[in-house]
């Protein structure tokens, strides 16, 4: 079945540093991958997503790449700042009319 | 964009009770889906509707049930609520390009 896996559950970073958040998926579809973020007490917004082959997409500072020949849609920053302390949740919608996918979520707390 | 209301935000109930979770779009978009966060464990899936009384079950139905009568509607019920039906549950709809999400209601069973 359909699978999105984020391999890490808690980034800590000092502010001004780059940040990358793994993301891979399963699916034998082609896909639609998203990155969103959730404030606390927040229901999730869309940051990004993409459904081209190397093509980056940008927004607010964060880009991302689909990569089909290794499965991945990873999230980076060059340089984040305080208020980019969230969770960040990787999301696979297959073409074939199923259910919406999420990893588990990546927090990241960026500190002074 | 669509619009996903959810109602009530903030729900008490005490184990035993029935729940009652409610969900509105303004588009009249076909499919629409229930989600449960957890911490550590994402958005897991409860259950799909493809439309109006076309409802297929996630991966964690158990304990839930749902109804759609309008497709402007979707409703998710709890008969009997457990403490681990503890949660926020938000509702989502869209296309396959984009997916919009409720803002959330947090239910606490005692």
């Amino acid at each position: 079945g359909d699978s999105v896996t984020q391999t890490e559950g808690l980034v800590t970073l000092t502010k001004g540093l780059p940040v990358m958040l793994n993301c891979t998926y399963q699916t034998t579809y082609s896909p639609f991958l998203f990155w969103y973020v959730q404030h606390l007490n927040e229901a999730p917004k869309l940051l990004l997503k993409s459904s081209t082959d190397n093509k980056r997409t940008e927004h607010q500072g964060f880009y991302a790449t689909l990569h089909k020949s290794s499965s991945s849609f990873h999230l980076q920053k060059s340089s984040v700042q305080l208020s980019d302390s969230a969770l960040y949740f990787c999301a696979l919608t297959p073409n074939n009319n199923n259910a919406p996918r999420f990893g588990a979520g990546t927090k990241l707390s960026v500190k002074p | 964009d669509m619009k996903v209301t959810q109602m009530p935000r903030y729900l008490i109930k005490r184990m035993g009770e029935n729940v009652l979770l409610e969900c509105g779009q303004d588009m009249s978009h076909e499919t629409m889906y229930w989600y449960r966060q957890d911490p550590g464990l994402g958005l897991q899936l409860i259950y799909i509707s493809y439309d109006v009384d076309s409802n297929s079950e996630g991966d964690i139905p158990k304990g839930y049930r749902v109804s759609r009568k309008k497709r402007e509607h979707f409703s998710l019920i709890l008969d009997s609520a457990k403490t681990n039906q503890t949660s926020v549950y938000f509702c989502v709809g869209g296309p396959y390009a984009e997916q919009f999400f409720g803002p959330g209601t947090r239910l606490t069973v005692l």
